[in-house]
Formats: structure tokens, C-alpha cells, sequence
């Protein structure tokens, strides 16, 4: 079965540096990849969608890359800062277009 | 704004009741779909419909719980009976026709006691 694995211990920076968190999958051919950010009693929001044909895609702070022989994408969150602090959590669209599988996520901590 | 609207926000429940949650997606998305969230499982797919019509809901308990889409403009997702390991936070989300985002609600928290 298809399986998304994202780190589950809690990523703990310091402002101004550079995040990075992982997501890996098994199992899974697809379309695209997206990440979500998601605050504490509230629902995730949309960040960045990569495709399987790209390999890296930017907004502002943002980076995430997506390589298909690996089966990873990473997500960058560049000059961090204490506002950053959520999950994030990635999520695998199905080639077909719909059905869409969320990680468990991962919990960011910036420190000021 | 445009937003994916869920009643209730909080219910708390005894085991053996029926739960219904509601969904309102944003005017013109077609795709509606159901996660539950819970700490140890993480955001679990358990249906989702494209045009009102179910497309999957194998992540689903079919012995008590059932989707539909009565209508463009109302999910609903029902729990029948109720039991306490379905306490967790149930989210509606859409997408529109061409689009590739989705948006999610704000979450139905829901407790089984």
C-alpha cells in the first residue's frame, strides 16, 4: 500500500536559519506533490505544488525540490522565522488527478 | 471571502448516537473530499466525490459511517453509531475544476465519550 513518510519528531531552529523537512513515499507513482502548512485548531492551507517533471519550485522563502528516483521532496523555508512555526505537512496526488494522500506532517519550531 | 464552511465545529457525543457532519464548498468546486485527523494517524482520506458522484471511499468504515453529496452545495458525513475511537477532527475539503489546490475547512472536532 502507499505509504508517506514525514519526519514525526519536531524540527527545532533558530530564526534566521534555513528549515528543512522531508517527505519520502513508497509505493506511489505521482502527478504532483504538494505541501500545506497547518497552525494549531485550524485547517491546512495550500503552499507550493511541484510536478513530477519539475525539480525544484520557489515562492518567496519557500523552496521545495521532488525527485522521483529518490521518491523525496524536500521543503525549504529560507530566513526562518519565529511566524514559520506550524506543520507542515506534504501530500501525493494520484496521476488521474484526485485522490490525494496526506503525510502525518511535521512540527516546526523557530526560535527567536 | 470564498471558504469551505463545516457544521458543527465542536460536538460532543455519547457512544451509540448518530453524528452528522456538514460540508459547504465553495461555490463552483466540484471535487469534495473527507479527512479525519487524529495525533496518531495522521490526515486520512475516507471519501471524496467529483461532480456529486463518489469516486472512493475505501478509506472509509462502511458499517457506520456514510457519505453524500445531496446536493453542489452540502457533504455530509454520518456516523451511525457512534463509538469513542471515532473522536477526532473530521475535515471537508474542495477543489475546483481546474484547479489543483485544496481547501479545507475549518474541521468538525468531534468527541465520542
Amino acid at each position: 500500500s502507499q505509504k508517506i513518510e514525514q519526519n514525526s519528531e519536531a524540527l527545532n531552529i533558530q530564526e534566521g536559519k534555513t528549515a528543512t523537512l522531508t517527505c519520502n513515499y513508497t509505493n506511489y507513482s505521482p502527478a504532483y506533490l504538494q505541501w500545506y502548512r497547518q497552525d494549531p485548531g485550524r485547517g491546512p492551507v495550500f503552499l507550493l505544488l511541484i510536478r513530477e517533471n519539475e525539480k525544484e519550485k520557489r515562492k518567496e522563502r519557500l523552496k521545495v525540490t521532488f525527485d522521483t528516483t529518490l521518491k523525496q521532496s524536500l521543503f525549504h523555508i529560507t530566513a526562518s522565522q519565529p511566524a514559520d512555526s506550524a506543520t507542515y505537512l506534504c501530500a501525493l496526488v494520484y496521476t488521474g488527478g484526485f485522490k490525494t494522500i496526506f503525510g502525518a506532517g511535521t512540527r516546526l519550531f523557530v526560535k527567536a | 471571502d470564498a471558504r469551505v464552511t463545516q457544521t458543527p465545529r465542536h460536538k460532543v457525543t455519547e457512544m451509540g448516537q448518530e453524528v452528522t457532519m456538514r460540508c459547504q464548498p465553495i461555490l463552483g468546486h466540484n471535487t469534495v473530499f473527507w479527512y479525519r485527523q487524529t495525533m496518531m494517524q495522521g490526515l486520512e482520506l475516507l471519501a471524496y466525490f467529483r461532480n456529486r458522484a463518489p469516486l472512493d471511499d475505501s478509506g472509509m468504515p462502511k458499517d457506520r459511517f456514510s457519505a453524500e453529496m445531496p446536493d453542489a452545495t452540502l457533504a455530509t458525513l454520518k456516523i451511525q453509531p457512534s463509538e469513542p475511537r471515532d473522536s477526532a477532527v473530521y475535515f471537508c475539503a474542495t477543489q475546483g475544476i481546474s484547479g489543483n489546490t485544496i481547501y479545507f475547512g475549518e474541521g468538525s472536532w468531534l468527541t465520542v465519550v
